[in-house]
């Protein structure tokens, strides 16, 4: 069984750009979350997928969005890069949106924006 | 109020001893309390998860215990090792009318195990 893997593992942009995340669930699970880990701090619910489709999004702008595959994996896009982006984006795969199942996180992609 | 609050910061306890890890949180939809465990450049793993029809739940050196009317619960390590040294998070969730069940975390507790 193989588990959550994300691309690319360091990545840095300068302001106003746009970068695309990606992330593989762990094999067998269909929903996939995103979240946002700032130096320092405790990772923050972006949004989450589950059958193609956003299931549900925590406090942050539109110019973070998302797409789920298929396959289950994802991409995380964010537009109009900011410094404050500068941060970890994790990825978490679960077998289900319902009841809090157990989320499994990838590494990470560690974004630097200059 | 989707807030969770973790105390300590930071601690440092000797080897064999106990750390308590402890948070709060003040919405009482919340129905599901997992610990993760980070170490440097590492994604969060997870360590074990309650949900509030038990009190105390133990697996290996870890145990959870909850406290459901006063909004609380905490992370006991046993016979603690320096390879536990790491950072801690709580963090909680609950289904949104059957929607996402995204996780919101504490703030974190570094840990250091002394030899």
């Amino acid at each position: 069984e193989t588990g959550v893997t994300q691309s690319p593992t360091h990545l840095i942009k300068t302001r106003g750009q746009q970068v695309t995340l990606r992330c593989s669930s762990q094999s067998g699970h269909n929903t996939v979350s995103w979240y946002q880990q700032a130096l320092g701090q405790g990772p923050q619910f972006i949004f989450q997928y589950y059958r193609e489709e956003e299931n549900g999004r925590g406090n942050f702008p539109p110019r973070f969005s998302g797409l789920q595959f298929p396959n289950y994996s994802s991409e995380l896009n964010v537009n109009a890069l900011e410094l404050d982006d500068s941060a970890l984006y994790l990825c978490a795969s679960s077998s289900s949106v319902f009841r809090g199942k157990t989320q499994y996180f990838g590494p990470g992609t560690r974004l630097l924006v200059l | 109020q989707q807030q969770v609050k973790q105390s300590p910061q930071s601690l440092i306890v000797q080897k064999g001893g106990i750390p308590i890890i402890n948070c709060a949180y003040e919405n009482t939809a919340f129905d599901y309390f997992p610990w993760y465990q980070q170490f440097p450049g590492k994604g969060p793993a997870l360590l074990i998860a309650i949900r509030p029809d038990v009190s105390e739940k133990k697996e290996g050196r870890f145990t959870i215990s909850f406290n459901k009317s006063a909004k609380q619960f905490s992370l006991h390590i046993m016979d603690s090792q320096p390879g536990d040294s790491a950072t801690y998070f709580c963090a909680a969730s609950w289904t949104e009318g059957g929607g996402a069940d995204g996780l919101t975390f504490g703030k974190g507790t570094h840990l250091i195990i002394q030899p």
